[in-house]
């Protein structure tokens, strides 16, 4: 149990252009989602929280009108990249905790942006 | 501010053989939980063993041992009998509290490559 599915795995958009990603609770209720970043052969780097209901609550030096996330209900986050550039180019990933379980954390699987 | 620290970029091993993979951490929460996840090629993070800060003993899962140094704050993963699938990046977390509601957040370590030689 407690699967998040995200959507979609790759993706190339050009310059210019807004690419969503989808993350969706298939098994329970998201109320928190957890948006990173990984540069390639790096760390993830936390960009954002999103609670179910409210606004996003952004890491420092993360724009937060580049970075659109929106948390609508409690099966789905989204993370729209706005006007993407090739430095956009990453691999995100989305989590959430499992409150019921002390190892507490699911991931999704990934999407890797190629911005040209 | 909590921090994890991985000073090992990248490591080799002779297939069959044990590695440690080491972390150190800084926090000044006495409640905290550490983590250790695999990350292959393909990107999905796999969750391998957890230690809560409370807890008396070493956490142990199949052929993976932490190895928990609580006032020295390390927490170094030991990995036995090394197999040709360990190739990967090794990835030490920390959860960091976060919020009203205690929902905690994860912060990772720069990580470790792990190639595992034949």
């Amino acid at each position: 149990g407690a699967v998040v599915s995200q959507h979609p795995s790759w993706v190339i958009c050009k310059s210019g252009t807004s690419v969503k990603i989808e993350c969706r609770s298939l098994d329970f209720q998201a109320t928190t989602m957890f948006w990173y970043r990984q540069f390639p052969k790096q760390s993830l780097m936390l960009m954002a929280t999103s609670n179910e209901g409210s606004k996003a609550t952004y890491e420092q030096g993360v724009e937060k009108d580049k970075f659109l996330i929106n948390h609508a209900s409690l099966t789905l986050s989204t993370l729209t990249v706005t006007s993407a550039h090739p430095e956009d180019s990453s691999f995100y990933i989305c989590s959430a905790p499992i409150i019921w379980d002390t190892y507490g954390y699911t991931f999704g699987s990934g999407t890797r942006l190629t911005v040209v | 501010a909590q921090k994890i620290t991985q000073t090992q970029p990248g490591m080799f091993v002779q297939e069959k053989e044990a590695v440690t993979l080491d972390c150190t951490y800084d926090t000044s929460d006495p409640s905290y939980g550490l983590f250790w996840y695999k990350q292959p090629s393909s990107g999905e993070m796999i969750f391998l063993i957890y230690q809560g800060s409370y807890d008396q003993q070493n956490a142990t899962e199949g052929r993976y041992s932490l190895n928990f140094q609580k006032a020295r704050k390390s927490a170094n993963l030991v990995i036995s009998a090394s197999q040709l699938g360990d190739s990967a990046m090794y990835f030490c977390a920390m959860r960091e509290e976060f919020g009203v509601d205690s929902s905690y957040k994860l912060i990772f370590g720069s990580g470790t490559r792990l190639l595992v030689r034949p």
